[in-house]
């Protein structure tokens, strides 16, 4: 079974623009948590949602924001992009969200310049 | 307030060496726990859980609420289990999870 997919792997841009992540669960998940990871900060949780909604939200400034879709399909926003917001986003996945394990994505490595 | 400490950033040991990588954390209520471990260019993955008492390529891990650690054990270490280890936390009914900052094993032939 495929497991989590993130797209792209790898975006460059500039500060003050706008970048959008996607995620694909694995097949079945209704739940989709997304993270943040930097050497100095570690993983930081940012979202999750389950069935459209978003359930819980991590202490991040409202220009991150996400969405997830009927097909539980999952995208994240940053809007005006700062240095500090260069990162490897990951997404990670689990049946219902409550207390099960979270299949993680393998990334998507922003770089802003 | 939810909190996950890996105090090692690093840990080097020898090939059949014990290992102990820790983590200690901080939450009011009765905590999930896992190890989830990175190795080289893989994504990040589950090891184990405390709820499941299983051990999983010869780790271990005991929770104890008295001492709020969650320690992972393993008596004889392999080459294989060089990887990132990070402690983790699932507060009740929750997804979140919250992340120590992680540890590096490296195992020496």
């Amino acid at each position: 079974k495929a497991g989590v997919t993130q797209t792209p792997r790898y975006l460059i841009k500039t500060r003050g623009q706008q970048v959008t992540l996607s995620c694909s669960p694995i097949s079945g998940h209704r739940s989709v948590s997304w993270y943040q990871q930097t050497p100095g900060q570690g993983l930081q949780f940012l979202f999750e949602y389950f069935s459209e909604t978003q359930r819980n939200k991590g202490n991040f400034p409202g220009r991150f924001s996400g969405r997830q879709f009927s097909n539980s399909r999952s995208e994240m926003n940053v809007s005006t992009l700062e240095l500090g917001d260069s990162a490897l986003y990951l997404c990670a996945s689990s049946w219902t969200g409550m207390n099960t394990e979270a299949f993680f994505g393998q990334g998507t490595r922003l770089t802003v310049v | 307030a939810q909190r996950v400490t890996q105090p090692e950033k690093l840990l080097s040991v020898f090939k059949g060496a014990p290992v102990e990588l820790k983590c200690n954390y901080s939450y009011s209520g009765s905590p999930e726990l896992f190890w989830y471990v990175q190795y080289s260019r893989q994504r990040l993955q589950l090891l184990l859980r405390h709820i499941s008492r299983e051990s999983i390529k010869g780790f271990t891990a005991d929770l104890n609420k008295g001492e709020t650690s969650f320690h992972l054990k393993k008596p004889f270490a392999q080459e294989e289990d060089s990887a990132m280890y990070y402690c983790a936390l699932q507060g009740q009914g929750a997804q979140k999870l919250v992340f120590g900052q992680g540890t590096r094993l490296t195992i020496n032939p």
